[in-house]
């Protein structure tokens, strides 16, 4: 079993509809919880960081965390064209330095 | 947070041959870390960087075909040896920023012919 799980999509939406993209872990050391967004050719751009369970918003991102169902959720409210790209969860490990470990990511089209 | 550049953008490489891919900071960090992201899949880490100590790998990813350089807080290397077509990735570097998150450079695109 991977650590982080994401269904892979493609997942396909109008412009303006509300996002929820999911992820899942097995590893209950993970401490803390990020979003990446990567575009095409790019690399991963943090959006959203969390280390308790309950919501944190920002702007029209919202990241959820359920640590006693091992869930993590990021919703995107009104969602723009500009929102496509692949979203990785991830989890961090306290070792002797921080791990990160990545879901395999969800592609999120957004259809104008 | 930091701005990281990657030199080269993307290569493409003859099987048996090498090739060194840099990693530039625009602030002095101590963790830099290495990962490969091969076609279609996650992130995947292959080594930790600290400056002054040798690299921490990875299972499944050697020094002898991963060699990394980090002369000083603001640079790092990575080598890709003896190229295979398997090799074939996105190499990205990342550092953390001390708040147990880590931001990412835009990745070296490689094809191994």
């Amino acid at each position: 079993q991977k650590e982080v799980e994401q269904d892979p999509g493609p997942l396909s939406v109008p412009e303006g509809a509300i996002v929820s993209l999911n992820c899942t872990y097995s590893n209950s050391a993970f401490q803390y919880f990020m979003w990446y967004r990567q575009y095409s050719r790019k690399g991963p751009e943090l959006l959203m960081y969390t280390y308790s369970s309950g919501n944190k918003e920002d702007g029209r991102f919202t990241a959820q965390v359920d640590k006693s169902s091992k869930y993590i959720s990021l919703f995107i409210r009104d969602s723009q064209p500009s929102d496509s790209a692949t979203y990785l969860c991830a989890g961090t490990l306290k070792t002797s330095y921080d791990k990160v470990i990545f879901g395999p990511g969800t592609s999120l089209s957004v259809i104008p | 947070s930091a701005v990281i550049s990657q030199k080269p953008s993307r290569d493409i490489c003859q099987r048996g041959t090498s090739l060194t891919i840099q990693c530039q900071v625009d602030s002095q960090v101590t963790m830099m870390f290495w990962y490969r992201q091969q076609p279609g899949q996650s992130l995947t880490l292959i080594a930790t960087a600290n400056q002054g100590s040798e690299a921490t790998y990875e299972s499944g990813f050697v020094i002898d075909k991963f060699p990394i350089s980090r002369p000083n807080l603001t640079f790092s290397t990575l080598t890709v040896s003896n190229m295979s077509p398997e090799d074939s990735s996105i190499y990205l570097c990342s550092v953390g920023d001390g708040t147990d998150t880590q931001y990412f450079g835009p990745g070296t695109r490689l094809t191994v012919l």
